[in-house]
């Protein structure tokens, strides 16, 4: 069965100072993907970043970055400078080929100025 | 990229009354769809998946009888709150997609729906 961690319950941090989330997963599958989402207060979904199986490279998105390792099946999530607008709710989520997403518990990120 | 619109985006209902909560995929087709349901400060947890044309496939738990699923059309999945309850006050979630919209698509989370029963 297709399982996702999210060990950081709650993170908080001072603005300007990087943060961390991490994400390890358990899959049988070769193909699956990979989803980071950002939920702020009002409850919507944000996406943030999809990656699929077979893409290691890790991504740089403006202060994100992402580090994806099938070795030791983690996608963790680095956020530079943070600002008090990443305070929110991170979920990791895993989509196996023609199953569900099944999410992560969640990081609840706070960012005091 | 496609977008999947859910509505309401909130509701608020006396004891004993039923709720529908639509979700529509506006630009692809959906053969499924997927409802999910938030307790505060929790996880999204599955409910039930809904098959267009036949029945939905519900998670361990989860009522049936109390959280009815029609999934009418390639692009039009409801579910239904029956005789709700204060317990059930959730924040309910849809998500559309196709192999296809996953690797196209940024957005196939509806904008969730806010359900206080009262």
């Amino acid at each position: 069965a297709q399982k996702v961690t999210q060990a950081q319950t709650e993170i908080s941090v001072v603005e300007k100072e990087d943060v961390t989330l991490d994400c390890v997963y358990e899959t049988r599958d070769t193909t699956y993907y990979l989803f980071w989402y950002k939920q702020p207060p009002s409850g919507e979904l944000v996406f943030l970043i999809r990656r699929n199986s077979f893409d290691e490279q890790n991504e740089i998105s403006g202060r994100y970055s992402w580090n994806f390792q099938k070795s030791t099946s983690s996608f963790n999530f680095t956020i530079t400078a943070s600002q008090v607008v990443d305070s929110a709710v991170y979920f990791c989520a895993l989509l196996e080929y023609g199953n569900k997403l099944v999410f992560g518990a969640g990081t609840i990120l706070r960012v005091k100025s | 990229g496609a977008v999947v619109s859910q509505h309401p985006s909130w509701v608020i209902c006396k004891s004993g009354t039923s709720v529908k909560i639509e979700c529509r995929s506006l630009d692809f087709q959906a053969t499924t769809m997927f409802w999910y349901r938030q307790f505060p400060k929790q996880s999204l947890m599955l409910m039930a998946t809904s098959n267009e044309g036949s029945k939905a496939t519900y998670e361990q738990g989860v009522e049936k009888d109390k959280f009815l699923i029609n999934h009418a059309s390639l692009t039009l999945s409801t579910l239904t709150v029956t005789s709700a309850h204060p317990e059930d006050s959730s924040f309910y979630i849809c998500s559309a997609y196709t192999e296809k919209a996953v690797l196209n698509t940024e957005a196939f989370f509806g904008q969730g729906t806010r359900l206080t029963v009262v």
